[in-house]
């Protein structure tokens, strides 16, 4: 089974801080995908990466950037917390390869309180 | 762009019963694939179901199956012989079929949350 791990699950920092979400997956996927989930709005997609070193913006980067050295490893940093990015912040990862049916694999989730 | 609307933010069946979720999406492509995600409280995301828009034949994964209508662009997850453990959120998803590069990411629908009652 795919494996996308979080490195943490809840995480508390406060304003001004610099915050890094680590992602890492373990079935060499070549996508990997950072949302941001709240109540009534769904998922919104912050970045995104198809390659190493390459990164895309998602709906909501504003305030985020990525980083992505290794294929295995997403990094999602906040440069400078703030309230509004308390959150629960979802990882994901897919092949690029193969049909675009397949579906993307999920982390658990990291809720990222900003006091 | 694509966008993914789940008008109902809340609904509940009753255990062993039948529920219908509502999906409609907008684009201009002809080919693409929705998915239905479900999100167990405080548990992962997993795929429940998932659809090829040039398929005619609605596709089904035992207790679950979908009623797609393309020229509607409705998507709606039935399930069957609700269970406890369906209890969840569930998300109705879009991607084109086109699946590199910006094409691979998925757009969602805001959720919607279905309780069971025993």
């Amino acid at each position: 089974d795919v494996k996308v791990t979080q490195s943490s699950r809840y995480l508390v920092k406060r304003t001004g801080e610099k915050v890094f979400l680590e992602c890492v997956q373990d079935m060499d996927h070549e996508n990997m995908f950072w949302y941001r989930q709240d109540p009534g709005l769904g998922l919104r997609l912050i970045y995104f990466s198809y390659d190493v070193k390459m990164k895309e913006k998602g709906d909501i980067p504003e305030g985020y950037s990525v980083s992505r050295e290794k294929k295995e490893r997403f990094s999602l940093i906040l440069e400078s917390a703030s309230t509004n990015q308390t959150s629960m912040y979802l990882c994901a990862s897919s092949p690029l390869t193969g049909t675009a049916n397949q579906p993307q694999h999920f982390g658990d989730g990291t809720r990222l309180s900003i006091l | 762009a694509q966008t993914v609307t789940q008008s109902q933010p809340e609904m509940s069946v009753q255990e062993a019963e039948t529920v219908t979720l509502s999906c409609t999406y907008d684009t201009s492509e002809s080919d693409y694939y929705l998915f239905w995600y479900k999100q167990p409280p405080s548990r992962q995301m997993i795929l429940v179901i998932r659809q090829e828009a040039y398929k005619q034949q609605n596709a089904t994964e035992n207790r679950f199956s979908v009623n797609f209508q393309k020229a509607a662009k409705s998507f709606s997850l039935k399930i069957s012989d609700s269970q406890l453990g369906d209890a969840a959120m569930y998300f109705c998803a879009y991607r084109s079929v086109l699946h590199t590069g910006a094409n691979s990411k998925l757009t969602f629908g805001k959720g919607i949350t279905l309780s069971v009652r025993p």
